[in-house]
């Protein structure tokens, strides 16, 4: 079974600090890609960052980065300089070589003024 | 055309009635999911279409569940004799070209069943 794991129901992190979110997965797939979506208070769910399992390279987006460990089926997500915008739940969601995301249980951040 | 749009955004509905949501996705996107969401949890997929095609659904999608896409267009899922275990956000997504690029997602219509 594929399964997607995020460790810490809850964080919160001090403005203009930053954060690491946690996902561990099980897979027995070798090419995959992964995503992290932010789900905003009553607000949709919108694409924070993707890597591709085949690169070795972590994904980088201004703020938002990723630790891809391959071997340990590790992708959490840090996040500097956060800001309030940052406050949401936070979703670990890989695709494992199909068409639907497995989606985590979510990490609920907030951002502490 | 600025995102994928669903209605109603909320639906209270007594138990044993049947409910039916509808999904615009962008234009251009062929493929189109729906997914649960309960409280608490992450969205658990329910079923997806490539243009008017059902292609897969899952196990939690049971017989009192249908879903269609007329036209490779907007997409409705009915619900039929809704039970309490239902409540809950169902949420639409759209992409072009599947699981390896961004999924879209609507705002969720919103399921009580009483």
């Amino acid at each position: 079974a594929q399964t997607v794991t995020q460790s810490q129901p809850e964080m919160s992190v001090q403005e203009a600090e930053t954060v690491t979110l946690s996902c561990t997965y099980d897979t027995s797939e070798s090419d995959y890609y992964l995503f992290w979506y932010k789900q905003p208070p009553s607000r949709q769910m919108i694409l924070v960052i993707r890597q591709e399992a085949y690169k070795q390279q972590n994904a980088t987006e201004n703020r938002f980065s990723v630790n891809f460990q391959k071997a340990a089926k590790s992708f959490s997500l840090k996040i500097s300089d956060s800001q309030l915008g940052d406050a949401a739940m936070y979703f670990c969601a890989p695709n494992f070589g199909n068409e639907k995301l497995t989606f985590g249980t979510g990490t609920r951040l907030t951002i502490i003024p | 055309d600025t995102g994928v749009s669903q209605n109603p955004r909320h639906k209270i509905t007594k138990r044993g009635q049947n409910v039916t949501f509808r999904c615009d996705p962008i234009s251009e996107h062929n493929r189109l999911y729906w997914y649960r969401q309960t409280l608490g949890q992450g969205p658990e997929f329910l079923t997806y279409f490539q243009n008017e095609a059902q292609l897969e659904k899952s196990r939690l999608l049971s017989d009192r569940f249908s879903a269609e896409r007329p036209k490779g267009s907007f997409s409705t899922l009915e619900i039929q004799r809704t039970e309490q275990g239902d409540s809950a956000m169902y949420l639409c997504a759209s992409s072009l070209y599947g699981g390896v690029t961004e999924a879209f997602f609507g705002q969720g219509t919103r399921l009580t069943v009483v």
